[in-house]
């Protein structure tokens, strides 16, 4: 099983919509999570952190499920500027210090 | 915030040659920088950690006599990919952790896009 795992899609989403989308992973012992956002060609950027209580920031709402592994991403009020893949990102403990997990991507594409 | 920078951007060049890649972290410290690659429609894949002053740390799988990672400051670190061949062709994307915040915390640069002919 892979560390994090996330549905590619990609998610088709009406402009001003709704969407949610999940993220799978098998260390338990995993305590915080990231959601990044990479647009095409371009480098990933922070998007929200997730901890325990999860997060709230504007449009983004990002869930922690601990019982289930899995944490969560939904946007409100889709906007044309939010197409993009959605980056699923687990810390992981290396000899050097903490280390990023990063899942496949999740494809969203907002439609006007 | 933090900037880190990549050079080049974009490379193209023969099978056999070697490239090397800087990443530079612009307006703070980096003890640690990261290397990662990533594929067409894949996600990023850590190759190595980069700690000044001492040898990477590959991750599994990746060669290390293939990609050299020199760390000589707390501002610069670089990839040199030795003998490339088509199949190396890839988005190289490095990022930098700062000396203070977040152990999690990591910058990115902007990614450097290899095509080796």
């Amino acid at each position: 099983r892979k560390e994090v795992e996330q549905d590619p899609g990609p998610f088709n989403v009406p402009e001003g919509a709704t969407v949610a989308f999940n993220c799978t992973y098998s260390n338990s012992a995993s305590q915080s999570f990231f959601w990044y956002r990479q647009d095409c060609r371009k480098e990933p950027k922070l998007l929200m952190s997730v901890y325990s209580s999860g997060n709230e920031d504007g449009r983004f709402t990002a869930q922690l499920n601990r019982a289930s592994q899995y944490i969560s991403l939904l946007i409100r009020d889709s906007k044309l500027s939010d197409s993009a893949t959605y980056l699923c990102v687990a810390p992981r403990r290396g000899a050097a210090g903490n280390k990023l997990t990063f899942g496949g991507g999740t494809r969203v594409l907002v439609k006007p | 915030g933090a900037v880190v920078s990549q050079h080049p951007s974009r490379v193209i060049c023969k099978s056999g040659t070697s490239v090397k890649i800087e990443c530079r972290s612009l307006d703070f410290q980096a003890t640690t920088m990261f290397w990662y690659r990533q594929f067409p429609k894949q996600s990023l894949m850590l190759m190595a950690t980069s700690n000044e002053g001492s040898k990477a740390t590959y991750e599994q799988g990746v060669e290390k006599d293939k990609f050299l990672i020199n760390h000589a400051s707390l501002t610069l670190s670089t990839l040199t990919v030795t003998s490339a061949h088509p199949e190396d062709s890839s988005f190289y994307i490095c990022s930098a952790r700062g000396t203070s915040g977040g152990s999690n915390e990591q910058f990115f640069g902007p990614g450097t896009r290899l095509t080796v002919l």
